[in-house]
Parts: structure tokens; sequence; C-alpha cells
């Protein structure tokens, strides 16, 4: 299984709902990610988590609050967004060495369509 | 700082025929890793190819090839004998071998096929 899966594939909120944003991958990856994509932009990073630690955080509001359950489970708890949040959110994952160097081939999930209110 | 240039905001190619997509990148280290990510309109970014810094042979991946020249700090992507499925957004990436998986994209150039 080379997936990488989303859920929901879209979502509309409002400013002051709260929601979660689901990703899931079953090929023993131990490093995920979550990334924003604008339309016609490249993708930005979020969050690393690497052997379900928190590795790296790019200054994201806190608003957003990752979370990794397991090591085949990312969430990303949204709360209080703004507009301009709107976006696709993008999870992928990939190897991580032992190390904690992180092989950087990337698989991608289809992301979620977030539209805020 | 690493950054990572596509200076071709859109290509256009004819079926069956070749283009070359063009990306240049700034660095001081001297082992990274290169990609090409392809992004289709479904939106799902898919790994094209991909080019460890310290192999000095060009990766090729059936009809997806890349010029890698590392002094010129250049890795461009040939797309050869194209097809309609090829039309899709293509960012270049690059990553430094100890960066907990930090990829740095490129701004992407969009690549049109004509029947």
């Amino acid at each position: 299984d080379t997936e990488v899966t989303q859920t929901p594939k879209h979502l509309v909120m409002g400013m002051t709902n709260k929601k979660s944003l689901k990703c899931e991958q079953h090929m023993g990856h131990r490093a995920m990610y979550w990334y924003k994509q604008k339309a016609k932009k490249p993708p930005e990073l979020m969050f690393v988590y690497s052997y379900e630690k928190l590795s790296i955080n790019e200054s994201v509001p806190s608003r957003f609050s990752p979370e990794c359950p397991n090591s085949s489970l990312l969430n990303l708890h949204l709360h209080a967004l703004q507009p301009e949040d709107s976006a696709l959110y993008l999870c992928a994952s990939s190897q991580a060495g032992l190390a904690g160097l992180i092989y950087n081939e990337q698989f991608f999930g289809p992301g979620t369509r977030l539209t805020v209110l | 700082a690493q950054t990572v240039t596509q200076s071709q905001p859109e290509m256009s190619v004819q079926e069956a025929e070749t283009v070359t997509l063009s990306c240049t990148y700034d660095t001081s280290e001297s082992d990274y890793y290169l990609f090409w990510y392809k992004q289709p309109p479904s939106r799902q970014m898919i790994l094209v190819i991909r080019q460890e810094a310290y192999k000095q042979q060009n990766a090729t991946e059936n009809r997806f090839s890349v010029n890698f020249q590392k002094a010129a700090k250049s890795f461009s992507l040939k797309i050869s004998d194209s097809q309609l499925g090829d039309a899709a957004m293509y960012f270049c990436a690059y990553s430094r071998t100890d960066s907990w998986g930090k990829l740095q994209f490129g701004a992407g150039t969009q690549v049109v096929v004509t029947p």
C-alpha cells in the first residue's frame, strides 16, 4: 500500500468552529508532514513529525494544533481560523532514518480543501 | 539559506514532443537531494524523479530524465514523448540530507500539452 489518505476532502467552517483534519498512511513511514498550499503556489511546510514527536514547527499560529497519536496517523486540529487560512492542506509521509535523518522521498495525500467563512 | 528558482511559469508542448523545465538552486552544502514533483489538476503531488547530489550520473525514470549540473547548481527536467497525462504543475524541490524532511520548493512550472 503506497497511499496516503486524507479526510475530509472538503471542509467549510466558520471562524468560531473547531474541526480536525486526518491523515493516515500504512507504508511504515515514521515521518509525517503537514503542508499548506495556496492556489498556484508551492506547498509551504507547517509541521514535521518524526517517530511520533514534533521535530519541526515552522512558526505556525497556535490556531493550528498538530497531533500524531501513532506512527500511522496524523491529525491537524483547527480552532478560530481566519479566512486567509483557506487553502489546500496536504499531508505527506516518508521514511525516517534511525539517527533522525530523514530520507526525503515524500509521498503526498490528495489534500483537504479548507474554506473558512 | 537555500532557494530554488523555476524561471518558467508555463511551458507548452505538443504531444510526442520533448519539453525541458529549468530549475536552479542556491546552496553551500555539498550533499543534498533534488526532486521533481508533479501536481496534476487532481491536486495529488507525485514524485517524478530524485537525484542525490553525490551521484554524478543523471537520474532517469522512463520518459523523464534530468540534467544535473552540480557546479552550475542546475537541475533541469526533460519530458520526452509528451503525453496528455503529463499536463500538470511541476515543482522542483531541494532538501539537505539532515534537514528533517524540509523540502524547499520552487514556484512551479505549468506544463500544457496540446494534441
